[in-house]
Formats: C-alpha cells, structure tokens, sequence
C-alpha cells in the first residue's frame, strides 16, 4: 500500500464528458505532483505544486487543469479530451520541490481510457 | 541537453545470478539521482537517492554506486520477486519534478 492515494483507480470517459481525478497524501509534505505515464514509457511530468504555488509543464494542453484546494489534496480536472490522453495518471508527493533533491513518493495511478 | 539513458532495455536472469543495471547521465547541476522500481499497473516505488559521486547505498539485494558520469544499480543474488522494471531519474538542470530513463525491464527466472 503507498501514502499517496489515488481515486479512481479506472476511469473511460467520452471526448466531450468532464471529470476529475483526485490524490491526497497524509505524510505532510509541501509539494506534489501529476505525471502522465503511456505504455512501456517512462513517467513525464505535467504539474507541481509547491507551497501552494505552480508549475506548468509547457507542452501540456489547457484540457488539462489542476487544482490544489490545499497541501494534502490535488485535483487534475479534465475537459474535451482526445484518445491520445488515453494513460496511466500518476501523483507524487515530496517533502519540498525546491532543492528539488528529495525522493517523491508516488501512488498507484488512474488509469484513463478516452473513447 | 539533460537526459538520463538506461542500459539494457530489457534483461533476462536466472535466479541467483547476480548482474546491473546502468544508469548514464548528463545533468547540468545534478540534484540527486533516483532509483526507482515499477510492477505492471503500479506506481514507482522509491527505492535510492544518491547526492555525490562515490555514493553507496543498500537494501536487501539491491545496491546502488553513483560516479560523475552513470550510476549502477547492483543486484545479487536475485529472486523472481525481484522482477520489475527499474527506473533511474534526475532532479537537477533547472527543472521541476522528475526526469526519467526509459527503464531496464528485470525478468527473474526460477
């Protein structure tokens, strides 16, 4: 089992439907993370949030919008998707981004179907 | 450009044979350097950071050597639980968050 917590863990959803997807860690830590995870790819980074302040990956579309209602929660909201957003969503939480030298500690994804 | 290129793609080993995995870098102001393992469906879980060359880390059968160009992840004596893909990323070089390999996959054979 992993600290962060990530709900749901599947999710299919139409091109034109809006949902959310949710993560919430209880270790205390001040930074946290989305990353977007293809098949047989590595992990690449779309947000973080750092003392409440953020940081956008640039080539990640506006149809994808996070959210931090506070340094526990993390929403990634999702609006008029396409089939190749179709992945695994991972979140991560650290003690601090910034050094950025601490370990992130990651939870077991949604996984996201576009039809 | 910063990236981090991982050594082999994939690797098959019989139960007790002991081998490693690379880890090969060029990172502009290098922060740490992670190890993490993957199994299929999961999350990464945290396995090292290493800070300065000369690093050594340990747990269990796992150990993981840091230099000023690649890291080594050492695994001995290896049991079929020990199969997983096994990733290296890079903070550093200005960036928020992770920059990961592309992983080694680990097949333990009994």
């Amino acid at each position: 089992d992993t600290e962060v917590t990530q709900t749901p863990k599947h999710l299919v959803m139409g091109m034109t439907n809006k949902k959310s997807l949710k993560c919430e860690q209880h270790m205390g830590h001040r930074a946290m993370y989305w990353y977007k995870q293809k098949a047989k790819k590595p992990p690449e980074l779309m947000f973080v949030y750092s003392y409440e302040k953020l940081s956008i990956n640039e080539s990640v579309p506006s149809r994808f919008s996070p959210e931090c209602p506070n340094s526990s929660l993390l929403n990634l909201h999702l609006h008029a998707l396409q089939p190749e957003d179709s992945a695994l969503y991972l979140c991560a939480s650290s003690q601090v981004s910034e050094p950025s030298n601490q370990p992130q500690h990651f939870g077991d994804g949604t996984r996201l179907s576009i039809l | 450009e910063d990236q981090v290129t991982q050594s082999p793609e994939a690797l098959r080993l019989q139960e007790g044979e002991s081998s490693s995995l690379n880890c090969s870098y060029t990172v502009s102001g290098l922060r740490g350097l992670f190890w993490y393992r993957q199994d299929p469906g999961k999350g990464p879980e945290f396995l090292f950071t290493l800070y300065s060359a000369g690093e050594e880390k340990e747990k269990e059968r796992l150990k993981a050597t840091l230099t000023k160009k690649e890291s080594f992840l050492h695994i001995t004596a290896p049991k079929p639980e020990d199969s997983a893909t096994y990733l290296c990323a890079f903070s550093g070089g200005g960036a928020d968050g992770l920059t990961f390999g592309k992983g080694t996959h680990l097949i333990i054979q009994p």
